[in-house]
């Protein structure tokens, strides 16, 4: 059973405006989450984490917000630039073991 | 810094043979490495964690004799498919984590490039 859901597997987004992706868990032990970028042929690369202990991490243009209660996590992107067009797959879990997503293709439109 | 290398990219193979990926830490000392299994338009499935030194721990449902992994060093972890079989076919990640950090919440994993592998 797939304990870390993306339920949207694209989204498009115009050049400028927000991106907002969307992750979901199941397992409520889960105390760490990232989310990593992946082009096409790459491996995924670290973009941005939180731990359990925060509602919110900024770093640059790219923010996660958690929300525990609903055991929910977003990636915002403001603003959105072409070269953030690419899959994004959010992680969850405890101390080294992480369960990923099935992952979130963005298309940044010029 | 931070480099994870993995080699071969993509390998193509007859049903029966044996393949290694390697899976290298550049410029850093991997206390553990993990490799993932990613089928199209799927998630990465943890398979397996190693450690240096010790026997890898492998996830529920994966064969250990048929997905062999050796973590020899802190900068090398090997996944040696055995006997590979057309349902063996897949893409296959490594990732690694810093030596001496434990979990500080600042260190995720690094991961490397990936290896398709197609059997025929």
């Amino acid at each position: 059973d797939q304990q870390v859901k993306q339920n949207s597997p694209s989204l498009s987004v115009q050049e400028g405006r927000i991106s907002i992706l969307n992750c979901d868990y199941t397992n409520s032990m889960f105390d760490y989450f990232l989310w990593y970028k992946k082009y096409p042929a790459e491996g995924p690369t670290f973009l941005i984490s939180i731990s359990s202990i925060k509602d919110k991490n900024e770093d640059g243009r790219f923010t996660v917000f958690l929300n525990k209660s609903a055991k929910h996590l977003s990636l915002h992107i403001v603003p959105s630039q072409p070269g953030d067009s690419a899959v994004y797959f959010c992680a969850a879990g405890t101390g080294n073991q992480f369960y990923f997503g099935t992952g979130t293709s963005l298309t940044v439109i010029p | 810094g931070a480099v994870v290398s993995q080699h071969p990219s993509w390998v193509i193979c007859k049903s029966g043979t044996s393949v290694k990926i390697e899976c290298r830490s550049l410029d850093f000392q991997a206390t553990t490495m993990f490799w993932y299994r990613q089928f199209p338009k799927q998630s990465l499935m943890l398979m397996a964690t190693s450690n240096e030194g010790s026997k890898a721990t492998y996830e529920q449902g994966v064969e250990k004799d048929k997905f062999l992994i050796n973590h020899a060093s802190l900068t090398l972890s090997t996944l040696t498919v055995t006997s590979a079989h057309p349902e063996d076919s897949s893409f296959y990640i490594c990732s690694a984590t810093l030596r001496g950090t434990g979990w500080s919440g600042n260190q995720p994993q690094h991961f490397g490039d990936g290896t398709r592998l197609s059997i025929l």
